[in-house]
């Protein structure tokens, strides 16, 4: 079955370390995003990427980094530098550039814990 | 600015009655408009979607919503609930106007279903 796959379902940090947050899809979609969903607050944007080797900055990247090296993958880094990485990360993706007449397909989320 | 407002963070009904979960948006431009559903720990997935067709969508497990332009709406209803209804659920506006991704997420409504 098409779809995408985010691992690990959960994750624990230290202060101080980085850690990567797995997104594969084949869907063969174009764009693919990294949202992050705190209590209360809905879904905010961290990075997307239209097209392989390309990513942009969403709402909220301070703290994050991404890679785009293939298609089928959206790793996402949570730094150091990020102050309060607690929260349940969502990664999705959509069909065609422009997502807005077509929504997204969600990933089953990873909720990362700092301990 | 683009925004949309769930107007109930909590929503309670019992089994069998119907169900109402009201979305509110602003838009300056013709907007695309989705209801998802959120599992407890699960990715989001899409109930239905508005793209300036017909006013009433029908989606998936018996749920609708009507675009009402007028009233800057787009609430989402079901005749009768189930148990496996309860979940979380978002609203979501789209157009140019948005984040960088041209989505905004409402907060989220919180469906629970009384035996």
């Amino acid at each position: 079955d098409g779809g995408i796959t985010q691992s690990p379902k959960y994750l624990f940090r230290k202060e101080g370390q980085n850690v990567t947050l797995s997104c594969e899809q084949n869907l063969n979609h174009d764009a693919m995003y990294w949202y992050r969903q705190d209590p209360g607050q809905g879904l905010r944007l961290i990075y997307y990427s239209q097209i392989v080797n390309d990513f942009q900055k969403g709402d909220i990247a301070e703290g994050y980094s991404v890679s785009r090296e293939k298609k089928e993958s959206f790793p996402l880094t949570v730094t150091s530098a990020q102050k309060n990485p607690t929260a349940f990360y969502l990664c999705a993706s959509s069909m065609f550039l422009d997502p807005t007449n077509y929504g997204y397909t969600f990933g089953s989320g990873t909720r990362l814990t700092v301990v | 600015a683009q925004s949309v407002t769930q107007l109930d963070s909590h929503v309670s009904v019992s089994e069998g009655t119907p169900v109402l979960l009201r979305c509110n948006y602003s838009s300056s431009y013709s907007p695309s408009l989705f209801w998802y559903v959120q599992h407890p720990n699960k990715g989001l997935q899409l109930l239905l979607k508005y793209t300036s067709a017909a006013t009433l969508v029908k989606g998936i497990n018996g749920f609708e919503a009507e675009f009402k332009k007028s009233e800057t709406s787009f609430h989402l209803t079901k005749p009768s609930a189930h148990m496996s209804d309860a979940a979380e659920y978002f609203c979501v506006v789209s157009d140019r106007e948005g984040g960088a991704d041209g989505l905004t997420f409402g907060k989220g409504t919180h469906l629970i279903i009384q035996p």
